[in-house]
Formats: C-alpha cells, structure tokens, sequence
C-alpha cells in the first residue's frame, strides 16, 4: 500500500531557488492538506484542498503556492527559498467525513542556505 | 489563544504503568473533533485515537483512550501497560466546524514521552 507519497525525503537549497515538493496519494482521498513542522512549535498548516481545483490557504501560506489538477496530486511550491522556510514538510490525506483521520506522508526535510 | 495546548513538553512513564496525556483546546464550535497522533523518532504521523464533540462516550482504541472532558475542554490521552515502543512524540490536533473543513487539523506543541525500564 503505497497511501501518501512525499518526494524529495531531502533537499537543500540556496536562498531565492525555486522548486517543488511532491505529494501523491493513492486512496482517492478528497482532502489533501500541507504541514510545516518547525522545533517547539508542532504541525502548522500551510495549505488545503478540499477536492480537485479547490485549494485555500492554512495558517501560513506566505511563500508557497499550491495546486490540486487531479485527485491524486498536490504539490507545494516555494516561489523563491527563504532560510525561515527550513523545516520538515508533511502532506496528508483523508476521505470525505468529519471522523476520518488525516493519513500522513514520511515527510520532506527542507533546508534553505 | 492557542487553540491547542500540551502543558508537558516531556514525561516518563515507567514499562508496564499507565501514563496521561494532557490536552486541552479552546472553540466556540459546537462540532469539532479531536485527534492523537504519535510520532516516533523516525519521523512518521500515526494516527492513535478520535473523539468527536457529540460523542458520549470516551473513544477507545486498544491500549489508548481518550478522557474527553467537554465542560473542561480537555482531552486527555491515556496510554495503558506502557511499551519500550510508546517511546515518541505526541500530539494532539483539532478538527474545528463540519465535514468540509476535514482537512484542517490544529495542532498543539507535543509532549514527548519515554518509557524507561
């Protein structure tokens, strides 16, 4: 069961580089969401969708932008890296209804130099 | 306000004892739902444990419950016979409103746990 796929699992970059972090699921889940876990500070939203082109913004969406074109896809973009986005990146997924829990990716390691 | 406050950065629990997660949140929804997670030093979410507001009853998964105080916005986490394995972080998050907000968990600062021989 391959469930939520995150790509990279690491990556470093230089300050003002543009790239794209990859999440995948395979449930046919409708809601997808990304995390940013930070030291001391637990899981903080960054963005959601609720199904296929409908995306929002969670409770810090400054420099990232997101996409949902098909169910399965969900990918977070940082427009230009800034050292204050180093972190570690969770994308999740659930089903439709309010009990269903969040199934999480292994998550991506950030570093912005 | 936090919504989601873990009063215990780190605690110890002896093998074989029970152990109490503390947990408290701040909402003026009526629906809401209320989630553990465990997170090893591997780094993964896993999913422990769901309350939701209108449940009577306190939710039970296994060596997991949920003391789910509504009056006292508190939902405790309570790990029974603790294993070397329960050693991990610990969070607890909160689904505010109705379905469609589903996919917006709130998350508190975690509390790391140790079980020690």
């Amino acid at each position: 069961n391959a469930g939520v796929t995150q790509t990279p699992k690491f990556q470093v970059l230089k300050t003002g580089q543009s790239m794209t972090l990859q999440c995948a699921q395979d449930m046919n889940h409708e809601y997808m969401s990304w995390y940013r876990q930070d030291p001391g500070m637990g899981l903080r939203l960054i963005h959601y969708s609720v199904g296929a082109g409908i995306t929002d913004q969670g409770e810090v969406p400054n420099g990232y932008n997101v996409s949902r074109s098909t169910t399965e896809d969900f990918p977070l973009r940082l427009l230009s890296a800034a050292p204050s986005q180093t972190s570690v990146y969770f994308c999740a997924s659930s089903p439709f209804g309010p009990i269903q829990p969040q199934h999480f990716g292994d998550g991506t390691r950030l570093s912005i130099l | 306000a936090q919504k989601i406050t873990q009063t215990q950065p780190g605690m110890f629990v002896q093998e074989k004892e029970a152990v109490t997660l503390d947990c408290t949140y701040d909402t003026s929804d009526p629906s809401y739902g209320l989630f553990w997670y465990k997170q090893p030093s591997s780094g993964e979410m896993i999913f422990l444990i769901y309350q939701g507001s209108y449940d009577q009853q306190n939710a039970t998964e296994g060596r997991y419950s949920l003391n789910f105080q509504k009056a006292r916005k508190s939902a405790n986490l309570v790990i029974s016979a603790s294993q070397l394995g329960d050693s991990a972080m610990y969070f607890c998050a909160m689904r505010e409103g109705r379905a469609g907000t589903a996919s917006k968990l709130t998350f508190g600062t975690g509390t790391r746990l140790q079980v020690t021989l």
